[in-house]
């Protein structure tokens, strides 16, 4: 049983426009989550997270919203650009902690130019 | 500061082999991972350590043995290779919930 579903194997935006990657959890342990992106052959990066006291953590052009009595997080890009290409990975921890994160299955994000 | 890095980045085995993965981390992290990532799958635990000399059992642990000896260092192995251990595998090391992953092992198992 997963228990944090990205439910859109993909994504194709349009360069300057929104990117809105979304991410479920079943989970209501899960107190703190993340987002990871990966271009091909190299490893996830950490990209930006939010701990369940908060609804909103802001780093530049992205932006995650979580809204914990839908169990529910998004990812927001603005602009999109080229270079945003590549796979996101939603992950979740319950106990900050213990460091063990249960990813989701990923999002292919394609910006066209 | 290399940060995590891997060795090999790839492997070709024939099944009943056996090989060891070695991961290591500049950064003082106490804890460390191994995740193998299948098409479609996403990123799935097989063993981590959260010290040395600690080693536990992640979500896909069958076919592989881990050793923490050092702090700097945590080790992967397959005793006996087998077809469905193809996959890419992906070191991860952290000090709290941020995990910092290496660039990846690309393993074939013919």
């Amino acid at each position: 049983d997963q228990q944090v579903k990205q439910n859109s194997p993909s994504l194709s935006v349009q360069e300057g426009r929104i990117s809105i990657l979304n991410c479920d959890y079943t989970n209501s342990m899960f107190d703190y989550f993340l987002w990871y992106k990966k271009y091909p052959a190299e490893g996830p990066t950490f990209l930006i997270s939010i701990s369940s006291i908060k609804d909103k953590n802001e780093d530049g052009r992205f932006t995650v919203f979580l809204n914990k009595s839908a169990k529910h997080l998004s990812l927001h890009i603005v602009p999109s650009q080229p270079g945003d290409s590549a796979v996101y990975f939603c992950a979740a921890s319950a106990g900050r902690s213990q460091g063990n994160l249960i990813f989701g299955k990923g999002t292919k994000l394609s910006v066209k130019p | 500061n290399a940060g995590v890095t891997q060795t090999p980045k790839f492997r070709v085995l024939k099944t009943g082999q056996s090989m060891t993965l070695l991961c290591a981390q500049d950064m003082n992290h106490e804890y460390m991972y191994w995740y193998r990532q299948d098409p479609g799958m996403g990123l799935r635990l097989i063993h981590y350590s959260v010290g040395e000399g600690t080693t536990a059992k992640g979500e896909v642990p069958d076919g592989y043995n881990v050793s923490r000896l050092k702090k700097q260092n945590f080790l992967l192995g397959l005793e006996s290779a087998a077809p469905s251990q193809t996959s890419v595998y992906f070191c991860a090391s952290s000090s709290s919930d941020t995990q910092y992953f290496g660039p990846g092992t690309r393993l074939t198992v013919l």
